[in-house]
């Protein structure tokens, strides 16, 4: 499969604890975005890495949330003590940076905060 | 006021019928125009691009209007499978190429 893969599909934690989530983009690929999607809404820009440079993040990334890339390959998500209200899917996109209207989805990680 | 707004629905239409979906998006700079699909519990997958001078694909047709700032999605002959949420989608080439989504509009197709 040459699509977006993403790691672990799904994960419920305690409040509290820290969890990280992997994303493997299409392997040529130069962009990846990440985004958050809660019940009831479409999908939230959180933030996005050309190669190994992560170039924005959202306000909505707060202090205790953490993205890297660093080999401009996959790239993970960290979020710190996490609260309820993260509770959300997490979504991973790639592109080319020259067609970068074209993002491709990965499945997604299901994260459940108790 | 959200950037990019539509109609939650959901909208209940029986198999053949004809349905449309309206989203307008308030930012005018906004350059780049979708619909995206998205089935229960998956990720959303591009339906289309949307053009000012329309584009159709199959029984789906999607229209621009930048003056109105408003899109639409009409889909003819509907089939049970296309019973989903459908996601208006914009882009600006500001930094980033970041996708701004509408909360979506549920379809449910019955037979």
């Amino acid at each position: 499969d040459t699509g977006v893969s993403q790691n672990p599909r799904h994960k419920i934690t305690k409040r509290g604890q820290n969890v990280t989530f992997r994303c493997d983009p299409i392997s040529e690929h130069n962009r990846l975005y990440w985004y958050r999607q809660t019940l009831g809404q479409g999908p939230e820009f959180l933030t996005y890495f050309q190669n190994e440079a992560q170039l924005e993040k959202s306000r909505l990334l707060s202090d205790r949330f953490s993205a890297e890339r660093p080999k401009g390959s996959f790239s993970t998500l960290e979020i710190q003590r996490t609260e309820q209200g993260d509770s959300a899917m997490y979504l991973c996109a790639s592109s080319l940076a020259a067609d970068a209207d074209t993002q491709y989805f990965g499945p997604g990680t299901r994260l459940t905060v108790l | 006021r959200k950037e990019v707004e539509q109609d939650p629905g959901p909208f209940n239409v029986p198999e053949g019928a004809t349905v449309a979906f309206n989203c307008t998006y308030s930012n005018s700079a906004s350059q780049s125009f979708f619909w995206y699909r998205q089935d229960c519990r998956k990720e959303p997958k591009l339906l289309m691009s949307v053009y000012s001078s329309g584009n159709e694909d199959g029984r789906f047709t999607a229209q621009l209007n930048r003056a109105s700032q408003y899109i639409s999605l009409l889909i003819r002959d509907s089939k049970l499978s296309d019973s989903a949420t459908y996601l208006c989608v914009v882009n600006r080439w500001e930094y980033g190429n970041k996708l701004v989504f509408g909360a979506g509009t549920i379809l449910r197709v019955k037979s």
